[in-house]
């Protein structure tokens, strides 16, 4: 399967632990982007890379959030004390960018984050 | 600030009936404008990319065309298969990374 990955699937977690989320793109994507979708609502942006650089991050990624992406290939979305409002869930996309044009961003399957 | 707008949240129909979803955008300039399919408890599917007003795309029972203000997703003659929420986002030029802002969704339930 070439296409875009994310582990785990699920996670349920108590309020005030961290947790950790990691997405795999498709191979020669350089852009890689996190969303976070409540339910009802369409997926929100939260932060980009390309390559290895994180570029832009939304207001709505508060300072418990932090993401990296080490050397260009797969990222980890971290939440810090995590708080009952943090539940939704997190999606992962990738596209190839290249100059003079843009391309498709590619959705993974999503963590869903259940905060008790 | 880029907004759009989907309509109607929810639409039932009997199988064979064709109809049609809107979403209406607003965006300093609109590079451009896609269109996903989202299963329950599934991440978005990638459906069109549509760029400048009067382009239309087809795929199967579904098309979407673009206008300056919406685009609309036609359905003809759906099966119970096409039951899913489809979203619409946009990709402003200004923003940097080509991020999207999506709306809310319209929900298909299509009975057979």
């Amino acid at each position: 399967d070439t296409g875009v990955s994310q582990n785990p699937r699920h996670k349920i977690t108590k309020r005030g632990q961290n947790v950790t989320f990691r997405c795999d793109p498709i191979s020669e994507h350089n852009r890689l982007y996190w969303y976070r979708q409540t339910l009802g609502q369409g997926p929100e942006f939260l932060t980009y890379f390309q390559n290895e650089a994180q570029l832009e991050k939304s207001r709505l990624l508060s300072d418990r959030f932090s993401a990296e992406r080490p050397k260009g290939s797969f990222s980890t979305l971290e939440i810090q004390r995590t708080e009952q409002g943090d539940s939704a869930m997190y999606l992962c996309a990738s596209s190839l960018r290249l100059a003079g044009s843009y391309n498709e961003q590619f959705f993974g399957p999503g963590t869903r984050l259940t905060v008790l | 600030e880029d907004q759009v707008t989907q309509s109607p949240e929810a639409l039932r129909l009997q199988e064979g009936e064709s109809s049609s979803l809107n979403c209406s955008y607003t965006v300093s300039g609109l590079r451009g404008l896609f269109w996903y399919r989202q299963d329950p408890g599934k991440g978005p599917e990638f459906l069109f990319t549509l760029y400048s007003a009067g382009e239309e795309k087809e795929k199967e029972r579904l098309k979407a065309t673009l206008t300056k203000k919406e685009s609309f997703l036609h359905i003809t003659a759906p099966k119970p298969e096409d039951s899913a929420t489809y979203l619409c986002a946009v990709q402003a030029i200004q923003t940097s990374g080509s991020r999207l802002t999506f709306g809310e969704g319209t929900q298909l339930t299509v009975n057979p």
